[in-house]
């Protein structure tokens, strides 16, 4: 039972470099987040989506894009990779209202020079 | 807007000790109240949650009662076990902001 699957696990970019972040779930759950953690800061909100086709910014979203074309599939993007965006990104998905259960892959640390 | 706030750690306690973490919460209307636990290399796993006020949820020996007149949601364990070692989050969910707030994480390191 994969639950919540992140991938990359590791990645290094260079400065205005891009990339994607790839989150798949097989629980069928209709809400998923994009969160990053930060020492001393917790986790914080970047994009959130209530289902297919839909996205919804966080707290957080400047410097992100996100897609979410299949109802098993959350993508993040950086377009032009900064160091602040240095952080450990993590997805998690939810069955029903945003306030229910949250169920999280095992994260992205991801690191800009 | 909502907050969270945790005990700074981290927490290094002996197998068997006791365990407090405390949590306090400034939050609008009535939030459920959520502890989640973060394990080395693993993402966050709900360890137990509250919905209402003097509701105690409980998991694995942990426990946390939901203080509406303390706003507190303080996590509590008899007895540790080395195998607890992990990042513990305290978490809120209001619906006026339709978000789940999260503290800062403690982390706890439990000795033989």
């Amino acid at each position: 039972n994969a639950g919540v699957t992140q991938t990359p696990k590791f990645r290094v970019l260079k400065t205005g470099q891009s990339m994607t972040l790839l989150c798949a779930q097989d629980m069928n759950h209709e809400y998923m987040y994009w969160y990053r953690q930060d020492p001393g800061m917790g986790l914080r909100l970047i994009h959130y989506s209530v289902g297919e086709g839909t996205t919804a910014k966080g707290e957080v979203p400047d410097g992100y894009n996100v897609s979410r074309l299949k109802k098993q599939n959350f993508l993040l993007g950086l377009e032009s990779a900064a160091p602040s965006q240095t952080s450990v990104y993590f997805c998690a998905s939810s069955f029903g209202a945003i306030g229910e259960k949250l169920f999280f892959g095992s994260g992205t640390q991801l690191s800009v020079l | 807007g909502d907050s969270v706030t945790q005990m700074e750690g981290p927490v290094t306690l002996s197998e068997e000790a006791f365990l407090t973490i405390n949590c306090t919460y400034t939050a609008t209307g009535y939030p459920s109240l959520f502890w989640y636990v973060q394990y080395p290399g693993e993402g966050l796993q709900l360890l137990l949650k509250a919905t209402k006020a003097d509701d105690k949820g409980s998991n694995k020996g942990f426990e946390a009662t939901y203080r509406k007149e303390t706003t507190s949601f303080h996590l509590e364990k008899g007895s540790v076990q080395v195998s607890d070692s992990a990042v513990y989050f305290c978490a809120l969910f209001s619906g006026g902001y339709q978000k789940v707030t999260f503290g800062t994480g403690t982390k706890l390191q439990v000795i033989p």
